[in-house]
Parts: structure tokens; C-alpha cells; sequence
């Protein structure tokens, strides 16, 4: 079965450069959600979008921006980086019908690191 | 805002031996998930809990959610050591559907 696929798996960036990150969700999920997980930390929130639309905010530092596109793919947007956005970072993706109670998948994840 | 807590963060544990794992959260949720993570890798769906009194096992794992007491445990049964890894709690937000997870146990099962 298809999952949810992120890319890159590794990436290094040197401070105050710009880094995309890329999720494809699975197959006819309409909802995708990034998460933020720093060394030896529980997974934050950072933004999840719904038919293309952003639909919830957590702690997205400003410098970061994201959006859905047509084919439903994600994107996350980093610049001026930091030391401290090192971390891995997941897409998970949902779909949401009736009553928006299905379960989310998350992908293999993207492992920043800022040197 | 929903906070989700789990205890205890660091558990260290002998082949054999039985132990569990707390997940308490704040606010109204009747959607719960445990995942397993290995170092670096991505989160393992282990049970998906959606209703009161629900009960699952698999393997040497358990897990029951009381929605009610806003608490789910994992129950380890004699412990093997491939059962180490990071094991981390998520409950559904009932407005936006977001998991916010919990603080995750780090588990290690010593020979």
C-alpha cells in the first residue's frame, strides 16, 4: 500500500541558508500535517492543511512557511536557519471524511540538520 | 489548550519483568494512539484506541483507554529486549483533528 513519502530523507544546511522540505501524501488524503521533532523531544505541530487551505497553526516559527498544493503534495519552506531547526520533521497525511475521524499516517521523516 | 503527559519519560526494565506505562491528557478526547519510535526513525502505529474501556494487545503489549479518568495505559508483559525503543502516546484535538503527542518513554530492556 502507498504511503506517505517525504523527501528529502537527509539534508544539511549551513546557518541562514533555505531548505524545502516535500511531502506526498497517500492517495486521496486531503489533509496534511508537519511536525517538528528536535533530539530526544515528543513531536510539535507545526501546520496542517485541508484541501489546500491551512487549516491549523502550532509553533511554526515565522521564518518557516508551508502550503498544499493542487495535487495535494506539501511543501515546507525554512530560511535564514538556524542551529537549533535541526531536528526531524514529519508529514503525516489523513483523509478526512464524514466526520473527519480517520487516522493519520506519518512519513519516514526528514532529518535536518543545520551546521 | 490540550496537554498530553505520560510517565514515567526514562524506564529501564529486566528481561521477563511487566511494567506500564501512564498517558494522561487534559481536555475531551476519545481518540488515542500509541506509536513506537527507534532512535532516528519514523513513528510505528501501534494501537488506535477510539472509544471508552477500549482494549488492545498485540504481542507482548496492551493498551486500554478510560476516557473518562482522560487516561490511557501501556501494559508491557514480560519484557524482551527488542521491545526497546521510544514509546509515545497522541490524542486527537476533537476541533482540528491535530495529534498532539505526549512527552514519550524511553525504554530499555536490559538482557
Amino acid at each position: 500500500a502507498a504511503g506517505v513519502i517525504q523527501s528529502p530523507r537527509h539534508l544539511i544546511k549551513e546557518k541562514r541558508e533555505t531548505a524545502t522540505l516535500k511531502c506526498y501524501p497517500i492517495p486521496r488524503h486531503d489533509t496534511v500535517y508537519w511536525y517538528q521533532q528536535g533530539p530526544g523531544q515528543d513531536p510539535q505541530f507545526l501546520i496542517s492543511f485541508y484541501e489546500k487551505m491551512q487549516s491549523d497553526k502550532g509553533s511554526i516559527p515565522d521564518r518557516f512557511s508551508a502550503q498544499q498544493f493542487s495535487d495535494y503534495h506539501s511543501e515546507l519552506n525554512m530560511s535564514s536557519l538556524e542551529l537549533g531547526d535541526s531536528a526531524l520533521y514529519f508529514c503525516a497525511s489523513r483523509e478526512t471524511g464524514t466526520g473527519g475521524g480517520t487516522e493519520a499516517f506519518f512519513g519516514q521523516g526528514t532529518r535536518l540538520t543545520v551546521v | 489548550e490540550l496537554k498530553v503527559e505520560q510517565n514515567p519519560l526514562f524506564l529501564s526494565m529486566q528481561e521477563g519483568k511487566n511494567y506500564t506505562i501512564y498517558c494522561n491528557y487534559s481536555t475531551t478526547s476519545d481518540r488515542l494512539y500509541w506509536y513506537r519510535q527507534d532512535p532516528g526513525k519514523s513513528l510505528e502505529s501501534l494501537f488506535v484506541l477510539l472509544s471508552n474501556g477500549a482494549v488492545k494487545q498485540e504481542g507482548r503489549l496492551m493498551a486500554s483507554l478510560d476516557t473518562k479518568a482522560r487516561l490511557s495505559t501501556l501494559h508491557i508483559t514480560a519484557a524482551v529486549h527488542d521491545l526497546s525503543a521510544t514509546y509515545f502516546c497522541a490524542v486527537v484535538h476533537s476541533g482540528t483533528y491535530k495529534y498532539i503527542f505526549g512527552t514519550g518513554t524511553r525504554l530499555k530492556v536490559l538482557a
